[in-house]
């Protein structure tokens, strides 16, 4: 398996409260990867990491912001949580190159209620 | 908007019998395709990815690509109750970025 770890596993939070999820690799791959899933919506992403403190949005990211401050580290942060955002979030990572597959964390369950 | 688009299922087949996914796309500036499988409550892991038009082989697996139609497609010969699973098909328009996943087909393969 590729080395990812997503922390926490699961967490359930109250509305309007910060939130951070943590991924973490130890495969030195260049991108990292936000995904949320949500039935009948399959994974959407979120926001995308091309190198330490290089990010950029992607189709879902209004309400998330991502730091990239090491190459092993991306944090997503909910920055003030609402109910619509309760999803299982899935970490990714990749490197450059068309024809190279995306590997995923275990996933995080937020609950936001 | 970058699309991708599968039948959500389920797909119930008959163990022993081929099960056939398919997936269309909207970006004709794609490169790389892959399918994952993904049991519930799991992550997705990758079962194959094409690039080439044509047919790819792994085992039970074929990935078939047709880049004029924009469709991919993906057959599991001798399918098996261990299949079921939801598959999701992916895109990529290069560059290691930008995933494009499609929903998922939920496989159900019956005893």
């Amino acid at each position: 398996d590729a080395g990812i770890t997503q922390s926490p596993r699961h967490k359930v939070t109250e509305t309007g409260t910060p939130v951070t999820l943590r991924c973490h690799q130890t495969e030195n791959h260049r991108y990292m990867y936000w995904y949320r899933q949500d039935p009948g919506h399959g994974l959407r992403l979120i926001h995308y990491s091309y190198g330490v403190k290089d990010t950029d949005k992607g189709e879902v990211s209004d309400g998330y912001s991502v730091s990239r401050s090491k190459t092993e580290d991306f944090l997503l942060t909910l920055e003030s949580a609402t109910s619509s955002q309760t999803s299982v979030y899935f970490c990714a990572i990749s490197d450059p190159g068309g024809n190279t597959e995306a590997f995923f964390g275990q996933g995080t369950r937020l609950t936001v209620v | 908007q970058k699309e991708v688009e599968q039948n959500s299922g389920p797909l119930s087949v008959p163990e022993g019998a081929i099960a056939s996914l398919n997936c269309t796309y909207s970006d004709r500036g794609s490169q790389s395709f892959f399918w994952y499988r993904q049991y519930s409550g799991k992550s997705p892991e990758l079962i194959m990815f094409i690039y080439s038009n044509g047919d790819k082989e792994d085992g039970r697996f074929t990935a078939q690509l047709n880049k004029a139609s924009q469709y991919v497609s993906l057959l599991i010969r001798d399918s098996q109750p261990s299949d079921s699973a939801t598959y999701l098909c992916a895109v990529n328009i290069g560059y290691g970025q930008n995933f494009v996943f499609g929903p998922g087909t939920r496989l159900s393969v019956l005893p």
